[in-house]
């Protein structure tokens, strides 16, 4: 099974700063399989990003993936009201799937 | 617009049974595969299951394997889980979740609302 830790637990920053969300594999996977997700109070999940790097579909520009091998990342260029939330990564390329354990993005 | 509506949460004892439904209009339901995500109280995402496009092929997490059974109905264009043997840590929202293809090893790219579990006596 490939764990996914997720860090920070906590990223409280100001709108307009700008977020790092770190995500590390237990074991080296295609960043072909790799995707995140947003999800605020009370709803569902969103996803946000596929395949380590593509954005889906109306999801904005300051949304941005990275990584690839056991390291990944999601940056939010500059945090707008809405994007506080809690961010999760998700591995989909080997059974079991996995997701990590959150990140809450919090106003500072 | 992609709509998946969860239904059939409720209560029930440890040990009883549930049986959740997902109603997917909207899209072409037979070309993708289709899941279920859990989220206990307070806490983070949990795979739960995944079954391909045709319903041919399943997977499961080890949590519910040999107690959950995923199915799906391509003519009516619903996906059901059949929960046996229910334990208190079942408890959670279910949510029905859209894979972005036909098989698994697709990321979720739409989400239902969710239906409440509990489980406890």
């Amino acid at each position: 099974e490939i764990v996914l830790t997720q860090s920070p637990g906590t990223l409280s920053l100001s709108p307009g700063e700008r977020a790092t969300l770190s995500c590390r594999a237990s074991q080296i996977f295609s960043s072909s399989y790799l995707a995140w997700y947003q999800q605020k109070p009370g709803q569902a999940p969103r996803l946000l990003i596929y395949g380590a790097s593509n954005r889906a579909t109306a999801i904005p520009d300051r949304f941005s993936g990275s990584g690839s091998g056991t390291d990944f990342t999601l940056t939010i260029s500059r945090l707008e009201p809405e994007d506080f939330a809690v961010y999760y990564c998700q591995q989909y390329g080997s059974s079991p799937l996995t997701f990590g354990g959150g990140t809450k993005v919090e106003i500072k | 617009e992609v709509q998946l509506l969860e239904s059939g949460g409720g209560l029930a004892q440890p040990g009883g049974s549930l049986r959740l439904s997902c109603a997917a209009p909207g899209f072409t339901f037979r070309s993708y595969a289709l899941g279920w995500v859990r989220q206990a109280p307070g806490k983070g995402l949990e795979w739960v299951s995944t079954i391909s496009g045709s319903g041919v092929d399943t997977y499961y997490a080890d949590s519910v394997k040999g107690r959950f059974t995923i199915s799906r109905d391509n003519s009516k264009n619903t996906l059901d889980l059949q929960m046996n043997s229910l334990r208190a840590e079942d408890t959670a929202l279910y949510y029905c979740a859209r894979s972005s293809g036909f098989n698994y090893g697709n990321a979720f790219d739409s989400w239902g609302q969710g239906t409440l579990v509990t489980v406890c006596s």
